[in-house]
């Protein structure tokens, strides 16, 4: 059975730091790895798609890896700002998406 | 391309009473998803239908819980004889193929049992 697993639970950070949200899975049989941003309240965002192939996506100031052999994928947020405070999801893509619990991260001023 | 929709945002109701919710996918999106989010948990996969078909349903879909999808477009998840631990975060995703493709989240429906 899939699990998915993401470290750390919670990060608080001073602006303009860079970040590293960590990712593992236990079955490394997966087709894709999903990257999504949850707001209070809110449904999910989708940030960044990484097919089985790829080893990593760039979108803005986003860096996602994945190392399948290794179950891991990591999620690199430069210059951070107090707009990225928000839930971070990870998820592996088979037939469905199988979360992990996410990172809850605070950007402050 | 208006975003996948959900109705209502919210839900409260008495236990024992039944629920009904509605996701209208993005349009040409032929799967469509139901995951069920609990607070300070990552989402749960319920179901997916490709077009009209249900081609999978989790553990977690009890029989008091039934999800259709009448002609491929929009979907209803309908929950009977609710219960206190049905409350959650109701999420309805849709994605254009399967795998290589993402999927693209509503902004839920949250359901509170008195």
């Amino acid at each position: 059975k899939q699990e998915v697993t993401q470290i750390p639970a919670a990060l608080s950070v001073p602006e303009g730091e860079n970040l590293v949200l960590n990712c593992s899975f236990t079955d490394s049989a997966i087709y894709n790895l999903q990257w999504f941003r949850q707001d209070p309240g809110k449904g999910l965002t989708s940030l960044l798609l990484i097919q089985s192939s790829q080893r990593e996506q760039t979108s803005g100031r986003l860096n996602a890896s994945l190392d399948k052999s290794s179950g891991r994928s990591t999620l690199y947020i430069a210059a951070s700002q107090p707009g990225d405070s928000a839930t971070y999801l990870c998820a592996v893509v088979s037939d469905k998406l199988i979360f992990g619990t996410g990172t809850r991260l605070q950007v402050f001023p | 391309d208006t975003g996948v929709s959900q109705d209502p945002r919210h839900k409260i109701t008495k236990r024992g009473q039944n629920v009904t919710f509605r996701c209208d996918p993005i349009s040409e999106h032929n799967r469509l998803y139901w995951y069920r989010q609990t607070l300070g948990q990552g989402p749960e996969f319920l179901t997916y239908f490709q077009n009209e078909a249900q081609l999978e349903k989790s553990r977690l879909l009890s029989d008091r819980f039934s999800a259709e999808r009448p002609k491929g477009s929009f979907s209803t998840l309908e929950i009977q004889r609710t219960e206190q631990g049905d409350s959650a975060m109701y999420l309805c995703a849709s994605s254009l193929g399967w795998g290589n493709q993402p999927q693209h989240f509503g902004d839920g429906t949250r359901l509170s049992i008195l």
